[in-house]
C-alpha cells in the first residue's frame, strides 16, 4: 500500500530565510505527487504537482519541488519565506482510484 | 483552477440530531467526490469516495450508516452525519475530480462540525 512520510512535524524559519520541507513516499508504480498548503480552518490549496517529465517542478507562491526517484522523495523548497507562508503543508501521492494518501503534515512557523 | 464550494463552513448541532454538509463543484462536472475527516493538528483521512449516480465506497472503519453520502448529480455531493455525537466533532473536507481537468482533485474550504 502507498504511504507518505513527512519527517518534520514542525519547522520554524526566519522571514527571508530559505525553507525546505521533506517528503518521502512509498508507491509501487510511477507516483503522481502533490504538495498542498492549508491555513487554519481552511481547505487545501494546491501548490504544485508532479506527474512526469522535468523532475524540478515550479509551483505557485514561489515554491518548487524536486522529484528524486532514487530517494523516493519529493521535497518542497522556497528560497525566501514570507510571514504569509506560515501554515500547514501536506505532501500527497495519488494511488489507484484517484485516491490521495496524505503525509502527516508539517507546520511551518515564520519568525519575524 | 476549478472551484469547489462547501457549505456550511461551520455548524453546531445537538447530540442525537443529524447534520448535512454540501459539496458543490461550481464550474466543472465532478464525476468523483471524496470526503475527508481531519482531527485537530492531524492529517486528512479519507472517509469515502462517491461516483455520480453510484453508491459511495467507504474506507475501512468508517460507518456507512453514520456517514451517509449522496452524489446524485455531477455538481453536488452531500455528507449527512446521522445521530451525531460529540466524538463526531471534526473538520470535514470534500474534494472533487471530474471534467475537463481529471488529473487532480479540487478541495472545498471545509466544514467545522461541533456536536454539543
Amino acid at each position: 500500500a502507498q504511504s507518505v512520510t513527512q519527517p518534520d512535524i514542525h519547522i520554524t524559519v526566519s522571514e527571508g530565510a530559505s525553507l525546505e520541507l521533506r517528503c518521502n513516499y512509498s508507491y509501487g508504480a510511477t507516483p503522481y505527487l502533490f504538495w498542498y498548503v492549508q491555513s487554519p480552518g481552511q481547505g487545501l490549496q494546491l501548490l504544485l504537482k508532479y506527474f512526469s517529465g522535468d523532475t524540478l517542478v515550479q509551483g505557485i507562491k514561489g515554491f518548487e519541488a524536486e522529484f528524486k526517484r532514487s530517494q523516493s522523495s519529493f521535497n518542497l523548497r522556497k528560497p525566501s519565506v514570507h510571514w504569509s507562508d506560515a501554515a500547514e503543508y501536506f505532501c500527497a501521492v495519488k494511488a489507484a482510484g484517484n485516491k490521495l494518501t496524505f503525509g502527516g503534515g508539517t507546520r511551518v512557523l515564520v519568525k519575524p | 483552477g476549478a472551484v469547489v464550494s462547501q457549505h456550511p463552513s461551520w455548524v453546531i448541532c445537538k447530540s442525537g440530531t443529524s447534520v448535512k454538509i454540501e459539496c458543490r463543484s461550481l464550474d466543472f462536472q465532478a464525476t468523483t467526490m471524496f470526503w475527508y475527516r481531519q482531527f485537530p493538528k492531524q492529517s486528512l483521512m479519507l472517509m469515502a469516495t462517491s461516483n455520480e449516480g453510484s453508491k459511495a465506497t467507504y474506507e475501512q472503519g468508517v460507518e456507512k450508516d453514520k456517514f451517509l453520502i449522496n452524489h446524485a448529480s455531477l455538481t453536488l455531493s452531500t455528507l449527512t452525519v446521522t445521530s451525531a455525537h460529540p466524538e463526531d466533532s471534526s473538520f470535514y473536507i470534500c474534494s472533487a475530480l471530474g471534467q475537463p481537468v481529471n488529473t487532480e482533485a479540487f478541495f472545498g474550504q471545509g466544514t467545522r462540525l461541533t456536536v454539543v
